[in-house]
Order: C-alpha cells, then structure tokens, then sequence
C-alpha cells in the first residue's frame, strides 16, 4: 500500500459537472497539499493543510474548493470547470516541522474537462 | 520571489552512461533546501535527492550525486551508471529555510529517456 493514495485515477467531466478528487495519506503526516501539473509548466500549489487548517490558497478559483476532515483525508471538489483545467492533480503529505522536510506524492488525477 | 530554471526540457543517454542535469536558482535568501524529484511514467513523484544550502558538501545518493555552487546558484544532478528505470521527468526544486514546505519552488522539469 502506497503512503498516499489518490482516486480516481482518471477523470472527464463536462464543464456542467460536479465531480470530487479524494487524497487519502497513510504516513501519519500533520500537512497536506493539491498541486496542479500543466504540461511544460512547473508545478503549480494550490492548497495547503496543516493540523487540518487551510494555511495557504493560492489564488485558485472558487470553482476549486479544497475540503480536509481530518488530517489523512484531502478532498478538491469541482464544479463549473473549465478545458483550461485539464491537468494532472497531484496530492502530497509532509509532516512540517520546519527543517526541509520532503513530500511524499500520490500518483495524480488526470482530469479532463471537456 | 524564488525562481527555478531548468534549461533542459529533454535529454537522453545510454544505459550504464552518466548524465548531468542542470538546474540554477535565483533567490535573496542564504539559507535554503533544494530537491531533486523524480517523476516515472507511473506519475507518482518520489524524493531523489535533498542539499542544505548551509552544508558544503554535495549530497549524494547510490548513482545520485549533486553539484552544488552557491555562489553560482547553480544545482545540478549527476545520475551514474544510468537504468532503464531511471527513465522520468526529474524536477529541481527549492525551499527557503524556516518556511514550511508550502513555499516549495519547482522547475518546469526535464524528460531523461535511458535508452537501451
């Protein structure tokens, strides 16, 4: 079982739907992350948890609203999407404490807004 | 704000050979992290290499090994005896020191291909 497990593993959805990105951490970390991967472009953050507070939002749009209920479970709900939003969404945990520590990754969503 | 330039948007080698990647950095800061990750066709992202900037011993890794120059501002990663597995999109990142890993910085990434 992997540290951190992302579903669904693929995702199309019209620009009408409402859909949901689960992110589920098995390491016992304090912090949690939704980084957006565009092609050609570095990775993007958009959310950070830390003790389950939201500590940092990037300027996403609200049709990205980022849910955290505990400190494993990550949820990035979507609704009203744009093609513009087509992207590999990838979750990471940490456990912060100050000194550089790494991030351990899921294995993405690759959603396609169509 | 910090910023991360790979020049390499791809390269290519062959198994067994040694690779550099290169990655500079800008920033105001002197104390800092930087970070290689790889990211294989599986997508999931995994830590290859960590450098405290205080620190001036380049880090290394197995056939992971890094060149480091501060005043350059330069970090870049050398893979030895190269795999077929080694085959991903590796990113160079950077982390201010006291922050917390929300202010981590990525490159824009660079594909290796290890042919056979």
């Amino acid at each position: 079982e992997t540290g951190v497990t992302q579903t669904p593993r693929h995702l199309v959805m019209g620009m009408t739907n409402k859909k949901s990105l689960k992110c589920e951490q098995h390491l016992g970390h304090n912090a949690m992350y939704w980084y957006k991967q565009s092609a050609k472009k570095p990775l993007e953050l958009m959310f950070v948890y830390s003790l389950e507070e939201r500590v940092e939002n990037n300027s996403v749009p609200s049709r990205f609203s980022p849910e955290c209920p505990n400190s494993s479970h990550l949820f990035l709900h979507l609704h009203t999407l744009q093609p513009e939003d087509s992207a590999l969404y990838l979750c990471a945990s940490s456990q912060v404490s100050g000194v550089g520590e790494k991030l351990f990754f899921g294995s993405g969503t690759q959603l396609s807004v169509l | 704000a910090q910023t991360v330039t790979q020049s390499q948007p791809e390269m290519s080698v062959q198994e067994a050979e040694t690779v550099t990647l290169s990655c500079t950095y800008d920033t105001s800061e002197s104390n800092y992290y930087l970070f290689w990750y790889k990211q294989p066709p599986s997508r999931q992202m995994i830590l290859v290499i960590r450098q405290e900037a205080y620190k001036q011993q380049n880090a290394t890794e197995n056939r992971f090994s890094v060149n480091f120059q501060k005043a350059a501002k330069s970090f870049s990663l050398k893979i030895s005896d190269s795999q077929l597995g080694d085959t991903a999109m590796y990113f160079c990142a950077f982390l201010n020191s006291g922050g917390s890993n929300y202010k981590l910085t990525f490159g824009k990434g660079t594909l290796l291909t290890v042919n056979p």
